[in-house]
């Protein structure tokens, strides 16, 4: 079985401070691990991935993602939080030693940047 | 280039009727998968579908069930309606059924309410 686990309900953060979104997960392979971004009465967008290589990953609008093997952690990071950023964050693991591909997320956290 | 389009957007229906919810894949995508996000919660598999057959299906009862055409577009049916299937309805698209390098790609949903 896998899962994931955003600890956190809602993070908030000033705008041009750096922002953390966490995340841990658990499969039993190897991880394919997922961030994306849902804007109110929409669906979910693409953010960025990690399925091997460099364990920084970079992605859409600044953000970027740090995978720690030893810690069974994704969280997402961006340098410079901007107020249009506000939007509900999820997780998503996929393990990668199984067919198919389907995504396993978390709870899902809202961000909050103040101006 | 059409993205995802899911329809219809919002339905209302009354416990015990059935329901058809409907999806287009972004083009050049050949698989469609189907999730289930209840309000405050991430989003959760119900099933996939590739060359017009189940390929993986999450843990939903046998009243959700679904098919794929040859144009690779896609429908969910809900038989025997329950107040607890009120939710947002997700379509995602991908190339293949298994390739990590293409994550999915998400409609606006089908917002579902059963009375």
């Amino acid at each position: 079985a896998q899962s994931v686990a955003q600890p956190e309900d809602q993070v908030n953060v000033a705008e041009g401070n750096p922002l953390t979104v966490k995340c841990t997960y658990s499969v039993s392979g190897n991880p394919y691990l997922f961030w994306y971004v849902q804007y109110p009465n929409r669906g979910l967008q693409f953010l960025l991935k990690y399925i091997t290589g460099d364990n920084l990953v970079k992605g859409s609008y600044g953000f970027e993602a740090e995978f720690n093997k030893s810690q069974t952690s994704f969280h997402l990071k961006k340098p410079s939080a901007l107020v249009s950023d506000s939007a509900l964050y999820f997780c998503a693991v996929r393990d990668g030693g199984n067919a198919g591909n389907m995504l396993t997320f978390g709870g899902g956290t809202r961000l909050m940047v103040k101006p | 280039d059409a993205g995802v389009t899911q329809s219809p957007t919002h339905l209302i229906k009354t416990r015990g009727q059935q329901v058809t919810l409907r999806c287009s894949p972004k083009s050049g995508h050949d698989t469609v998968s189907w999730y289930q996000q209840a309000l405050g919660q991430g989003p959760q598999f119900i099933f996939q579908y590739y060359e017009e057959e189940e390929r993986q299906r999450g843990n939903f009862p046998d009243r959700f069930s679904g098919h794929q055409f040859p144009n690779y577009s896609s429908e969910l049916n809900v038989n025997a309606l329950l107040l607890g299937d009120s939710a947002l309805y997700l379509c995602a698209s991908s190339l293949g059924p298994s390739s990590y390098n293409s994550p999915l790609h998400f409609g606006n949903g089908t917002r579902l309410t059963v009375t």
